[in-house]
């Protein structure tokens, strides 16, 4: 069975500091599919980021990075010089390859990010 | 180029009612699924369909749910003799399967309260 795991239940941040929001992913799967997704208050879902488990590579983006360790099977989420707009909760998520694609995605509980002014 | 919606936002329901939910996609989307978002917790997984087959469906969903997609677009929810353990936040995904880098994008969900 699919897990992932966000450990953080919630952290707080002060604007421009730092922050980095774990996941660790259990699958026995060799193909599979990482994702990112950010709730606002507001409470739709936004994707962040979609990663193969094929494609090591770390990603940036503007103030977002991602890594990707399959050795410790973790796909962490770093906001750098954080704002009061990121506050939302994170979740990381995952799926199983079908068919050449991914489908239904297994979540982790997620990580509420308050950053305070 | 429209996202999800999902309809209505928002339903308070007595015990016993039923309750259906729509959920629009983005209209080339070929898939479509339901996932339930219970409070504190990630969303879980309920069922999916390719065009109008229904594929998969959760544990989760016992008897008392349905989900249909008759015409591939458009797909509906619905619970039947709704229990406190219902309320939840009901969301929506669709994709385009068979496109590279193929992702799941949700709506805004509905939240739903059984008293």
């Amino acid at each position: 069975a699919q897990k992932v795991t966000q450990a953080q239940t919630e952290i707080s941040v002060v604007e421009k500091e730092d922050v980095t929001l774990d996941c660790v992913y259990e699958t026995r799967d060799t193909t599979y599919y990482l994702f990112w997704y950010k709730q606002p208050p507001s409470g739709e879902l936004v994707f962040l980021i979609r990663r193969n488990s094929f494609d090591e590579q770390n990603e940036i983006s503007g103030r977002y990075s991602w890594n990707f360790q399959k050795s410790t099977s973790s796909f962490n989420f770093t906001i750098t010089a954080s704002q009061v707009v990121d506050s939302a909760v994170y979740f990381c998520a995952l799926s199983e390859a079908q068919g050449g694609s991914n489908y239904k995605l297994t979540f982790g509980k997620g990580t509420l990010l308050t950053v305070n002014p | 180029d429209t996202g999800v919606s999902q309809d209505p936002r928002h339903k308070i329901t007595k015990r016993g009612q039923n309750v259906t939910f729509r959920c629009d996609p983005i209209s080339e989307h070929n898939r479509l699924y339901w996932y339930r978002q219970t409070l504190g917790q990630g969303p879980e997984f309920l069922t999916y369909f390719q065009n109008e087959a229904q594929l998969e469906k959760s544990r989760l969903l016992s008897d008392r749910f349905s989900a249909e997609r008759p015409k591939g677009s458009f797909s509906t929810l619905e619970i039947q003799r709704t229990e406190q353990g219902d309320s939840a936040m009901y969301l929506c995904a669709s994709s385009l399967w068979g496109q590279k880098n193929e992702t799941q994008y949700f709506g805004p969900g509905t939240r739903l309260l059984v008293l």
